[in-house]
């Protein structure tokens, strides 16, 4: 069975460094995101991708974070410069061309900011 | 409550009963979803319920929408300790472009079936 997969699973960075959470969604879906969720908190939506441009973004994604499919497979997560607050785990998902739309998550980059 | 808020917030069952949690959400919808999360796990989609249904099934899974209350519940019949994790429910709203749906989440309720 297709599945989105995510890498890699745990990410430890410095405060101020940049970080790329990579992943590779099902091969015919078109829509893409990105949500996070800090330790103990809800899953947050950062931001929606379709078409090659961003589609939906939260107040959460600002411009210290940017995505981008670099290929016709790849999807990537940016962190500029990294702060303590951006630890979490962060989850890609997608999502197929016709409705009910269904999002299928990978399983997710942990990232530690030290 | 806020958009896509469980309850319980923790549940304990035996194996063999029934387990029920509740969500409530605020605004309109197009969909809504379930997700299991074990522990430190990523997140599986379980049954989508669309807000022109009210009752949908999936093996021993039950889930129910009431739009009018703005409530859905989902069932798990039969529990088994497998089934012990954290399940959200996740409601779709259109995005404003209306192009596709972001995914709101609830806080979850943590579900521990003893053998």
């Amino acid at each position: 069975e297709p599945e989105v997969t995510q890498t890699p699973s745990h990410q430890v960075t410095q405060m101020g460094q940049e970080v790329i959470l990579r992943c590779v969604p099902i091969s015919n879906h078109l829509y893409f995101y990105w949500y996070r969720q800090i330790l103990g908190q809800k899953v947050e939506f950062l931001v929606s991708f379709y078409n090659n441009e961003i589609s939906e973004k939260s107040e959460i994604f600002d411009d210290q974070f940017s995505v981008e499919r670099p290929d016709g497979s790849n999807f990537t997560l940016k962190i500029r410069s990294t702060k303590l607050e951006d630890s979490a785990m962060y989850f890609c998902a997608s999502s197929g061309s016709g409705p009910p739309y269904e999002q299928y998550f990978g399983p997710g980059t942990r990232l530690t900011v030290t | 409550s806020q958009q896509g808020e469980e309850d319980p917030q923790a549940l304990s069952i035996q194996e063999g009963e029934n387990a029920t949690m509740n969500c409530s959400y605020k605004t309109s919808i197009n969909n809504l979803q379930w997700y299991r999360q074990n522990s430190g796990r990523g997140l599986v989609h379980l049954i989508l319920i669309r807000s022109n249904e009210r009752e949908k099934h999936s093996g021993r899974l039950r889930v129910t929408l009431d739009t009018s209350k703005k409530s859905s519940s989902l069932l798990i019949t039969a529990s088994r300790a497998a089934d012990t994790a954290s399940y959200f429910c996740a409601t779709a709203s259109l995005n404003s472009g209306g192009s596709n749906y972001k995914l709101t989440f609830g806080k979850g309720t943590l579900l521990t079936v003893n053998p």
